[in-house]
């Protein structure tokens, strides 16, 4: 257990529909990352917080996209409209100056 | 830009032989160097870093790897595996400390570690 938490661990969902996954970073840490991963390839950044400031998205977060993190404290990842190809396992990580620590991840599939 | 190639996407071993798993980096600047192993249904676990300091990073479970920049590589190794070392292992890039975006990392494709008996 590394103390980063993600929730739900599983969700399963229709096309079109949204979805919100959740982390809990170590309550210390000031960055927060998100990263993608899809089956046989590693993960891949999408986007990180220093505080509650939104720093950095990658190309690969749509406009259907949208994380949040508020105070600074736990963060969220909406999916609007969801599409087949966003089933991946999505990634959290609380950062240290030394070192990062990921969550267990949510695993999204779409139907 | 920053990127990290895996050569090998699998790679089978017999139990109490050593493990090579190769790397090779592209880095503007100097990095920091990671592996990463991720066991099935499990999180992502740290097995060790390079930041700068010793070239020769020892981790956890007896792996250790060597940086040498002239060749850009950063390969994982361990005199014998065990069992238990089956899981998919991650080479990874990030900026250093102390530049505005340390701490994204660049992840290679993944090389999987097949065991047997």
């Amino acid at each position: 257990d590394t103390g980063v938490s993600q929730d739900p661990r599983h969700k399963i969902t229709k096309r079109g529909q949204n979805v919100t996954f959740r982390c809990d970073p170590i309550s210390e840490h000031n960055r927060l990352y998100w990263y993608r991963q899809t089956l046989g390839q590693g993960p891949e950044f999408l986007t990180y917080f220093q505080n509650e400031a939104q720093l950095e998205k990658s190309r690969l977060l749509s406009d259907r996209f949208s994380a949040e993190r508020p105070k600074g404290s736990f963060s969220t990842l909406e999916i609007q409209r969801t599409e087949q190809g966003d089933s991946a396992m999505y990634l959290c990580a609380s950062s240290s100056p030394y070192e990062q620590f990921f969550g267990p991840g949510t695993r999204l599939t779409v139907l | 830009a920053q990127s990290v190639t895996q050569l090998d996407s699998h790679v089978s071993v017999s139990e109490g032989t050593p493990v090579l798993l190769r790397c090779n980096y592209s880095s503007s600047y100097s990095p920091s160097l990671f592996w990463y192993v991720q066991h099935p249904n499990k999180g992502l676990q740290l097995l060790l870093k390079y930041t700068s300091a010793a070239t020769l990073v020892k981790g956890i479970n007896g792996f250790e790897a060597e940086f040498k920049k002239s060749e850009t590589s950063f390969h994982l190794t361990k005199p014998s595996a065990h069992m238990s070392d089956a899981a998919e292992y991650f080479c990874v890039v990030s900026d250093l400390r102390g530049t505005d975006s340390w701490g994204k990392l660049q992840f290679g494709a993944g090389t999987q570690v097949v065991v047997t008996p």
